[in-house]
């Protein structure tokens, strides 16, 4: 599975919207982008995925360059119950072989009222 | 919304004994996983498991773990002879069946064990 690359931290303001990047610059044409998030010492959460085309759904958005070598979570609105780590990971595709997720570090996101 | 469940939500126990932890998927699920994360660390994959057998396992998944469905609907991690390196949250995993020839379903998780080795 390709390799992602996310800033290690970001804050964000209450109520404003959150743009949290990623890239992935070795992907490959199967290869979908999930995003998923931990708020401390849960589960992780699944937030939203997609394969090229931008994804939206009640919790964020999802934007994918068209060469697909990066991507953007959009949290609408942030709010204080944000606060997680947010994980970019690519997982696919046609013959892969088992579906395993592999975490990396992920952006620490912190939003301040 | 359905939901992985996980129990106990946190296990102490003395190193050298064995620990099961149980998962109940999310019932049209197909394929089940566990994943553990050691405080302050990422989170690891340690195994797959679909068409009650294991498809995939990582070099942490040794012959001291194993998995069972034992039945319609729990997943079980066994840890045979714990180590205190074995204390880590361990999380399951579902997702429903893969459709056409991608893999995109994604997996729901549950809130984690809390394992802890004396």
């Amino acid at each position: 599975d390709a390799k992602t690359t996310q800033p290690p931290s970001m804050d964000c303001a209450e109520g404003r919207a959150a743009n949290l990047p990623c890239n992935h610059s070795t992907i490959s044409g199967n290869e979908y982008v999930y995003w998923y998030r931990q708020i401390h010492s849960q589960g992780p959460q699944y937030i939203i995925h997609g394969l090229k085309n931008n994804e939206t759904n009640e919790m964020a958005s999802l934007i994918i360059t068209e060469d697909r070598k990066s991507s953007t979570l959009i949290l609408p609105h942030a709010t204080l119950r944000d606060t997680a780590v947010y994980y970019c990971i690519v997982r696919g595709g046609f013959h892969a072989k088992g579906y395993k997720l592999s975490f990396g570090a992920g952006t620490t996101v912190t939003v301040r009222a | 919304e359905p939901e992985v469940t996980q129990t106990p939500s946190h296990q102490v126990t003395q190193m050298g004994q064995e620990v099961i932890l149980r998962c109940v998927p999310i019932s049209n699920h197909l394929y089940f996983y566990w994943y553990r994360q050691i405080l302050g660390q990422k989170v690891e994959f340690l195994v797959s498991f679909y068409n009650n057998e294991i498809s995939e396992k990582s070099e942490i998944f040794d012959d001291q773990f194993s998995v069972e469905r034992p039945d319609g609907s729990n997943f079980t991690l066994k840890i045979r002879s714990t180590k205190l390196e074995d204390s880590a949250m361990y999380f399951c995993a579902s997702s429903e069946a893969e459709t056409g020839g991608d893999s995109n379903q994604p997996q729901h998780f549950g809130d984690g064990t809390r394992l802890s080795i004396l």
